[in-house]
């Protein structure tokens, strides 16, 4: 049972434009969301998180947005760049915290010159 | 970068052999957890720890246990691999203000 589903493995974007990589869950007690980017054997890092009670948080070139009506959020880089280029992992809590996270399956960004 | 060490960073085993994963970190926080990474599932908690000898299960506990004598280990051990267990495992580290960070990663195969 995937409680946060990543549809798209894949998606290409070319330099410059904007990357949008979506992400949907299934648990309604999920109240705080985190992107992490993942490069080739290295840990995840995280990106920018979002709790329940906002629909948008914006840091730098990364927007994360929520609708909890829909239980869907997704990220936007703009604009993206060659060093963008990674697998982008959407997480979940219930504890209102970065903890117990339950994870996507992964969308693998290549970024295109 | 948060202070986390996992060791050792490669291991081949044989089935049924006892293997001991150990995570280190320098930053002082509260919860520490253990994950797994394979192709198709992302990343799965295994084990998490909320204090020193206070642990608890995850969604993928079975076959590991876990021990935290001191704030700064998280041991995960696989008491008897079998090749279910071949992957990649990260420990993560966080405290109640902050996101949770994680260590680079051991590569396990079990023949």
């Amino acid at each position: 049972d995937q409680q946060v589903k990543q549809n798209s493995p894949s998606l290409s974007v070319q330099e410059g434009r904007i990357s949008i990589l979506n992400c949907d869950y299934t648990n309604s007690m999920f109240d705080y969301f985190l992107w992490y980017k993942k490069y080739p054997a290295e840990g995840p890092t995280f990106l920018i998180s979002i709790s329940s009670i906002k629909d948008k948080n914006e840091d730098g070139r990364f927007t994360v947005f929520l609708n909890k009506s829909a239980k869907h959020l997704s990220l936007h880089i703009v604009p993206s760049q060659p060093g963008d280029s990674a697998v982008y992992f959407c997480a979940a809590s219930d504890t209102g915290t970065a903890s117990k996270l339950t994870f996507g399956t992964g969308t693998r960004l290549q970024v295109t010159l | 970068d948060a202070g986390i060490t996992q060791s050792p960073r490669h291991k081949v085993t044989e089935t049924g052999t006892p293997v001991t994963l150990r995570c280190h970190q320098t930053e002082n926080h509260r919860y520490m957890y253990w994950y797994r990474q394979d192709p198709g599932h992302g990343l799965r908690l295994i084990h998490y720890s909320y204090g020193v000898k206070d642990t608890d299960k995850g969604e993928v506990s079975d076959g590991y246990s876990v021990s935290r004598s001191k704030t700064e280990d998280f041991l995960l051990t696989l008491e008897s691999a079998t090749s279910s267990q071949t992957s990649v495992y990260f420990c993560a580290i966080s405290d109640s203000n902050t996101e949770a960070f994680f260590g680079q990663g051991t590569r396990l195969t079990v023949v």
